[in-house]
This record gives structure tokens, sequence and C-alpha cells, in this order.
């Protein structure tokens, strides 16, 4: 398969504890977008990656929240201290991000439950 | 920022029918407009895009018309099928500027 990977595809965890999702893009993809979507709304944007450089953080990542891709190819997204406000599904998704044709392409994403 | 209205939030026709889903948008500097269509826990994929410089594009029975003057979309789907029972999001932003801006979705049910 060579669309973007997500894993785990599930988390269950208790508040207050620290989880880390993985995202593997489109193996040539330049850009990496991490989402958020709740039940019965469209994907929010957090933050993306032009390569290893994190370009734009929404106001909605607050301090608990930290991402990374340090070789410009997977990414990791850390939320620390988990709420219950925090559980949602959380959607990667990658672009080529040149050429001015910039379609995102979605991974099946990790939902997150907070007990 | 760029906000995203879609309605109707619900749509339910007969097989065979059309369904119209339209969205606007309020950042006049958007350019690219996606589709999304997402089964029940699955993904989001793409099913048609359009840029600012094209009033409208066609594919087999998918087409979405764009008036950037209006700023707003539509989404046009005709002789449904079951299988396209599903949630679509319509989505804005600034080619090779990041970020996209969702609407909060429709869900599709087309009754066999």
């Amino acid at each position: 398969d060579t669309g973007v990977s997500q894993d785990p595809r599930h988390k269950i965890t208790k508040r207050g504890q620290n989880v880390t999702f993985r995202c593997d893009p489109i193996s040539e993809h330049n850009r990496l977008y991490w989402y958020r979507q709740t039940l019965g709304q469209g994907p929010e944007f957090l933050t993306y990656f032009q390569n290893e450089a994190q370009l734009e953080k929404s106001r909605l990542l607050s301090d608990r929240f930290s991402a990374e891709r340090p070789k410009g190819s997977f990414s990791t997204l850390e939320i620390q201290r988990t709420e219950q406000g925090d559980s949602a599904m959380y959607l990667c998704a990658s672009s080529l991000g040149s050429g001015g044709l910039d379609t995102q392409y979605f991974g099946p994403g990790t939902r997150l439950t907070v007990l | 920022g760029e906000n995203v209205e879609q309605h109707p939030s619900t749509l339910s026709v007969q097989e065979g029918d059309s369904a119209v889903i339209k969205c606007t948008y309020s950042d006049s500097a958007s350019n690219y407009f996606p589709w999304y269509k997402q089964e029940l826990g699955k993904r989001p994929q793409l099913i048609i895009d359009i840029r600012s410089n094209v009033g409208e594009k066609k594919d087999q029975r998918i087409a979405v018309t764009l008036n950037k003057t209006a700023k707003h979309f539509s989404l046009h789907i005709t002789e449904t099928q079951p299988e396209d029972s599903a949630v679509y999001f319509c989505a804005a932003s600034k080619a090779n500027a990041g970020k996209s801006t969702f609407g909060d979705g429709t869900t599709l049910t087309v009754k066999p």
C-alpha cells in the first residue's frame, strides 16, 4: 500500500497520560498535515510541514501538543497530559507541495479515546 | 482566517435522483476547492477538485461549479446510487499555502 499510513489506528488512554502518534506520508510528498476531526465535524487543521520545517500551527494546538518531522519523512504528533476533550480522530495528510497542485491525501486516522 | 459553510447538513434522495451540496467561503484569496467523500470509519477520499481559474469541472456523474464573485461552489451528483451514501466535505485553500479549511459535512443518504 503506497498511501498515507498512521499508527496506531486506535488508542485508549487515561487522562493525564502522554500519547504519541505516527504518520508515514506518500513517499514523494514534501508536505505533511495534521488535522483533528470530532464527530459531526469536518477536519480541523492543526499543523503542517514542508519537508522537516513546521510552517504553520493552528491556535487550536495548545502547548500540550507537539509535532515533529525530523528527517522530512515520517511525522509524530505528541499530546502531553491528555484531557477528555482531546478525544477525537487525528488525521494525517500529505501532498506533493509543488507546481500549484496541492491535493491532500489522507491517512486512515488514529482514534484517540481519553478516559 | 478562512471560513467555510456547507449546506445542507443532511440530504436524503431516492436512487437515480440528483443531489446538490453547496458551500460558501470567506477568503477571496482561496483558489483551490476540493471535495472529499468519507464513509463511516474510513479516511476522507478526494472525489473532485476545482481551481479558481475554472468555472466548472465534471467527472462522470460528479460535477463541481464555482462562482468566484459570490464565493460559493457546489457539488452535483447525478443518477445517485446507494453506494454514494456517505458524508461529503467541501474545503477551501490557497494552492501552495498549506492548510485546507473544511466545511462541517453533508450526510447524503441514497434510498434504493
